[in-house]
């Protein structure tokens, strides 16, 4: 159980362009979703916690207007790189957190490499 | 937020135990240890948690002091497989978010 599903897996666009990137939690409900972003050798980072018919909450530092998340419902959210550059090319993943006790762990999608050219 | 400390890199041989540990010296009493791995190009994937007793699943042990300022790992017969990059992680408080440090890079060599 608690499977999330990302899509799609890679995508390569041009600059000036946007991308959407959808998360899906496949066999539960997600009230809340977490996005991060992942670059080359380093940590994931949290970018925003996506909630359930409100808007996200970003982290600091991260443009609310250049990465646009929308939790339209319980089982979907989606993060939309607006215009991107190839500053933005990443690793984005996200997570949700399975029903249950809130001490239940979060499960993550297996990300999408984003290239910008 | 509670923050903890990993040691950048260890290595282990195929079939012998890996024991990775983890500092979290300013844990609250109510926040938990998670452990994670994320193997190349993937998604973390979920390993164990626990709050203040040790526990075990069918992946790992997870062994926490009982001042519960730090934790160990075990990987009880590590294989190839295990190679990874290993996080420990303690929630932010009373949210959902899991803020993630740079984590044990594991080797394991036949």
């Amino acid at each position: 159980g608690a499977v999330v599903s990302q899509h799609p897996s890679w995508v390569i666009c041009k600059s000036g362009t946007s991308v959407k990137i959808e998360c899906r939690s496949l066999d539960f409900q997600a009230t809340t979703m977490f996005w991060y972003r992942q670059f080359p050798k380093q940590s994931l980072m949290l970018m925003a916690t996506s909630n359930e018919g409100s808007k996200a909450t970003y982290e600091q530092g991260v443009e609310k207007d250049k990465f646009l998340i929308n939790h339209a419902s319980l089982t979907l959210s989606t993060l939309t790189v607006t215009s991107a550059h190839p500053e933005d090319s990443s690793f984005y993943i996200c997570s949700a957190r399975g029903q249950g006790a809130f001490s239940s762990p979060l499960h993550f999608g297996n990300g999408t490499r984003l290239t910008v050219t | 937020d509670a923050k903890t400390t990993q040691p950048p890199s260890m290595d282990c041989a195929e079939g012998r135990a890996a024991n990775l540990p983890c500092n979290h010296s300013t844990i609250s009493g109510n926040e938990y240890v998670y452990w994670y791995r994320q193997i190349h190009s993937q998604g973390p994937q979920y390993i164990i948690h626990g709050l203040k007793n040790n526990e075990t699943n069918e992946m790992a042990s997870l062994i926490i002091t009982e001042d519960r300022k730090s934790s160990t790992l075990i990987l009880p017969h590590a294989t190839l497989r295990d190679t990874a990059v290993y996080y420990c992680i303690v929630r932010v408080g009373d949210t959902d978010k899991l803020i993630f440090g740079t984590g044990t890079r594991l080797q394991v060599f036949p």
